[in-house]
């Protein structure tokens, strides 16, 4: 039981590049979410899922762009990386009805983009 | 506008001393809080929560209480050890009925707390 993956650890672009973050569980959760983290900010919430085929959008939406086709992933991408995106990237899961504290991360993803 | 807000960034203590970690919320929608521990390179992990319907909630060491006419809490650590020193992070959610929540957590800014032997 690997829990929650998320590849790569560490990624530099370059402004105007795009990437996708992986992020994959073994865990059968339901919701999934990705989180940035900023200093000075705490975990903000971009993105999240409730099931396969199922998005919405957080706190901080802009510039991402995810889908869910299956319950394990829930891949996070940047179309046109911009400066502003420079942050340490987490995903999370959880089953849908589970308890709020059973959520768990996975152990981020650092990004810079120059 | 940040909803929940840790004033302080950074905390140091002695082993074997108290530590508090403040946090302070603005959203009287939440109804249930969470505190995470983070240490570099890994992603946040679960301490210690309290819904709103307590004022307080105990782990061992660690003690979690609520104000909610104050719109605080704290997190209290005793005895403090050196493996506690991480980035303690206040979270903060609004469940639904029954008690559950999809987890749409919103996070204070962390307060790196240093515990020196």
């Amino acid at each position: 039981n690997a829990g929650v993956t998320q590849t790569p650890k560490f990624q530099v672009l370059k402004t105007g590049q795009s990437m996708t973050l992986q992020c994959a569980q073994d865990m059968n959760h339901e919701y999934m979410s990705w989180y940035r983290q900023d200093p000075g900010m705490g975990l903000r919430l971009i993105h999240y899922s409730v099931g396969a085929g199922i998005t919405d959008q957080g706190e901080v939406p802009n510039g991402y762009n995810v889908s869910r086709s299956t319950t394990e992933d829930f891949p996070l991408r940047l179309l046109s990386a911009a400066p502003s995106q420079t942050s340490v990237y987490f995903c999370a899961s959880k089953f849908l009805t589970g308890a709020v504290n059973e959520q768990y991360f996975g152990p981020g993803t650092r990004l810079t983009v120059t | 506008d940040q909803q929940v807000k840790q004033n302080s960034p950074s905390l140091s203590v002695q082993e074997g001393r108290i530590s508090i970690l403040n946090c302070d919320y603005t959203n009287s929608m939440f109804d249930y809080f969470l505190w995470y521990k983070k240490y570099p390179a890994e992603g946040p992990t679960f301490l210690i929560s309290i819904s709103s319907i307590k004022d307080k909630n105990e782990d061992g060491r660690f003690t979690v209480f609520l104000n909610k006419s104050a719109k605080h809490l704290s997190l209290h650590i005793v005895p403090s050890q050196p493996g506690d020193s991480a980035v303690y992070f206040c979270a903060a959610t609004t469940t639904h009925a029954g008690g559950t929540s999809y987890g749409k957590l919103t996070f204070g800014q962390g307060t790196i707390l240093t515990v020196h032997p």
